[in-house]
């Protein structure tokens, strides 16, 4: 167990809607990660917040929106989906802004996994 | 652009024998570099690290080797056992350039024949 928490574990929902992925952080994380996982794909770097604040940007689409609040829970919100986007969604933290300084580690979730039909 | 780059999706070893997973990276930034091992339905978990400053890395069965101008680094895990098949993530950060995300490979996944 990673400590990090994510909900919910599975969601399936049809093109056009929005849906919202949370995450909890491990206690004490300061930093929060959100990565895709397609078919076949390595994780893709979606965004990082730390302390509630934007800290990166990859590859998120502007369908795509997140958020850090102050108990340092994020949210990932996903709209106007389309098929594509059917993926595993994996939230990471770690203590602080350099992955995790010392071993670089990043504690990773168990996925959300949406399913666009 | 694919920065980091694992070129064999699957891999098979007798248990016993040695297991060797291959990583290319291309962004000469890149200073930090990890492997991650990754069950079905779980979240990938850390396995090892190394620094640009070094060129390996031994963590009990698992040693990692940098090959800086190559930019190429391997994973071998001696002796192989069947709870090792998982696919297994390289990922590389530049963080002394400020830089803390990790760039993921596509994965390799080994699986131990017992």
């Amino acid at each position: 167990d990673s400590g990090v928490t994510q909900t919910p574990k599975h969601l399936i929902t049809a093109t056009g809607q929005r849906v919202t992925l949370r995450c909890s952080p491990r206690s004490g994380d300061l930093s929060v990660y959100w990565y895709q996982q397609s078919l076949d794909q390595g994780l893709q770097f979606l965004i990082q917040y730390y302390n509630g604040e934007e800290r990166a940007k990859g590859n998120i689409l502007e369908r795509f929106s997140a958020q850090q609040f102050p108990d340092l829970h994020s949210e990932l919100n996903l709209s106007s989906l389309e098929l594509g986007d059917s993926a595993l969604y994996f939230c990471a933290s770690s203590l602080g802004l350099a992955g995790g300084r010392g071993t670089g580690e990043l504690f990773f979730g168990e996925g959300s996994r949406l399913t666009v039909l | 652009d694919q920065q980091v780059k694992q070129n064999s999706p699957s891999l098979s070893v007798q248990e016993g024998r040695i297991s060797i997973l291959n990583c290319d990276y291309t962004n000469s930034m890149f200073d930090y570099f990890l492997w991650y091992k990754k069950y079905p339905a779980e979240g990938p978990t850390f396995l090892i690290s190394i620094s640009s400053i070094k060129d390996k890395n031994e963590d009990g069965r698992f040693t990692v080797f940098l090959n800086k101008s190559a930019k190429h680094l391997s994973l071998h895990i001696v002796p192989s056992q069947p709870g090792d098949s998982a696919v297994y993530f390289c990922a590389a950060s530049a963080r002394n350039f400020g830089n803390e995300k990790l760039t993921f490979g596509t994965g390799t996944r080994l699986t131990i024949i017992p």
